[in-house]
């Protein structure tokens, strides 16, 4: 069946260091990989989009990686710091006329 | 700046209420959805529409109906509440024409409650 997994439900990290989010899927073959940000009670936010022809795409401290080998996405954030902290969402492109499809999230915490 | 509206935050109905949830986008966007996010489960595809008066089923379609009768509105309908129905709900949009998805914009979403 058509997974996709972020493996870590929660992450603290200590502020300052690099925070790194997975996002692995299973029987998707998709176009472009993105990432969201979702504070509490809020919707979710676009942050960036990877296509799978590109192996990695930076936005100031975020890069994004992606490996169409390993169906692997990694998100990182570097320099963390307390205002990082949010849910952050993968989500993918399967096919060429279907929706996104969302996984659940990983709520990164960042201490001071 | 896109901006993607949704008529409540906060909603309160009964069951077996009939209960309309009113999303409207600025942009112009060809595609519209509606979410449902539970703790745990993230976020389930409802329905989504590349055009105006087209819609097509996602994931969890039972219970729920839509309609989009101008291409900046996408109105979701539940027939019927019941409580398994009490969900943040969240409405998005996209630009991309033929079904080609692109970013989404979300709504600041709709937190409803059955009782």
């Amino acid at each position: 069946s058509q997974k996709i997994e972020q493996n870590s439900e929660a992450l603290n990290i200590q502020e300052g260091k690099t925070a790194t989010l997975t996002c692995n899927y299973t029987n998707y073959s998709p176009a472009y990989l993105q990432w969201y940000r979702q504070d509490p009670g809020r919707g979710p936010v676009f942050l960036l989009l990877i296509r799978e022809n590109e192996k990695e795409k930076r936005k100031e401290r975020l890069k994004v990686t992606f490996d169409t080998t390993l169906k692997q996405s990694l998100f990182h954030i570097t320099a963390s710091q307390p205002a990082d902290s949010a849910t952050y969402l993968c989500a993918l492109l399967a096919a060429g006329n279907t929706p996104l499809v969302f996984g659940k999230g990983t709520r990164l915490s960042v201490i001071a | 700046d896109v901006k993607v509206t949704q008529s409540s935050r906060y909603l309160v109905k009964r069951t077996g209420e009939k209960v309309f949830l009113e999303c409207v986008q600025d942009m112009d966007h060809e595609n519209m959805f509606w979410y449902r996010q539970d703790p745990g489960l993230g976020l389930r595809l409802i329905y989504f529409s590349y055009d105006v008066k087209m819609k097509e089923k996602g994931d969890i379609p039972e219970g729920y109906s839509v309609s989009r009768e101008k291409k900046e509105r996408f109105s979701l309908i539940l027939e019927s509440a019941s409580t398994n129905q009490t969900s943040m709900y969240l409405c998005a949009s996209s630009s991309g024409l033929g079904g080609l998805f692109t970013e989404a914009f979300f709504g600041q979403g709709t937190r409803l409650t059955v009782v």
